[in-house]
């Protein structure tokens, strides 16, 4: 079944760009999504991408998509401390539900 | 708005209690999943459901059951909740199997 890879933390300073990077194995995935989770929170959709896509730019968040090397990456800019969550990458493949990346942790710091 | 409502959002309970974890939606999605959630193991899927009814199994069902007798109330049952099963539950609809899901605040269970 699908696989989805994150790097677990991620640590920058405030006013500078994050890129939280995702790679995932299904190559026929249509569907890709960003989640975030403050702390004792439940996730919220951030973003999403269509597989048609290479790009999709929402305010300060940018998302990326290599589908050749299936990569996907979540850019933001001018990174603030309220930034500070949990990123869950997943990915629609087949009719089966959502596969969810173990997240990468960002830690602003100010 | 979408909105998820879980029962509770800290729960403490005795080893081999029956603990029942509530969700229910305002959205008449058809379909309603539970996750847990551990620090450096992300989100696994417990159980899902796509009717009223029906369930599917998960990554991780053992240990667990859920109940669907109406469509915006799902639930989990931990039959006889053991300390493995101190966790960060989840629940999350959505509209199809597999389109974003939409997640309530999670409940934080311990169990002494």
């Amino acid at each position: 079944g699908e696989d989805v890879e994150q790097s677990l933390f991620l640590s920058v300073r405030e006013g500078d760009s994050s890129v939280i990077n995702c790679t995932y194995t299904d190559s026929s995935s249509t569907y890709l999504y960003w989640y975030k989770q403050e702390p004792g929170a439940g996730l919220q959709l951030l973003t999403y991408i269509f597989s048609n896509m290479d790009m999709k730019q929402d305010q300060r968040l940018t998302v990326l998509l290599n589908k050749k090397d299936k990569h996907l990456s979540l850019r933001i800019a001018d990174t603030q401390t309220g930034d500070s969550a949990i990123y869950f990458c997943a990915v629609m493949s087949g009719n089966t539900p959502l596969v969810f990346g173990k997240g990468t942790r960002l830690s602003v710091i100010a | 708005d979408v909105k998820v409502t879980q029962s509770s959002r800290y729960l403490v309970k005795r080893t081999g209690e029956k603990v029942f974890l509530e969700c229910v939606q305002d959205m008449d999605h058809e379909n309603m999943f539970w996750y847990r959630q551990d620090p450096g193991l992300g989100l696994r899927l417990i159980y899902f459901s796509y009717d009223v009814k029906m369930k599917e199994k998960g990554d991780i069902p053992e240990g667990y059951s859920v109940s669907r007798e109406k469509k915006e109330r799902f639930s989990l049952i931990l039959e006889s909740a053991s300390t493995n099963q101190t966790s960060m539950y989840l629940c999350a609809i959505s509209r199809r199997p597999n389109t974003e899901a939409f997640f309530g605040q999670g409940t934080r269970l311990t169990v002494v």
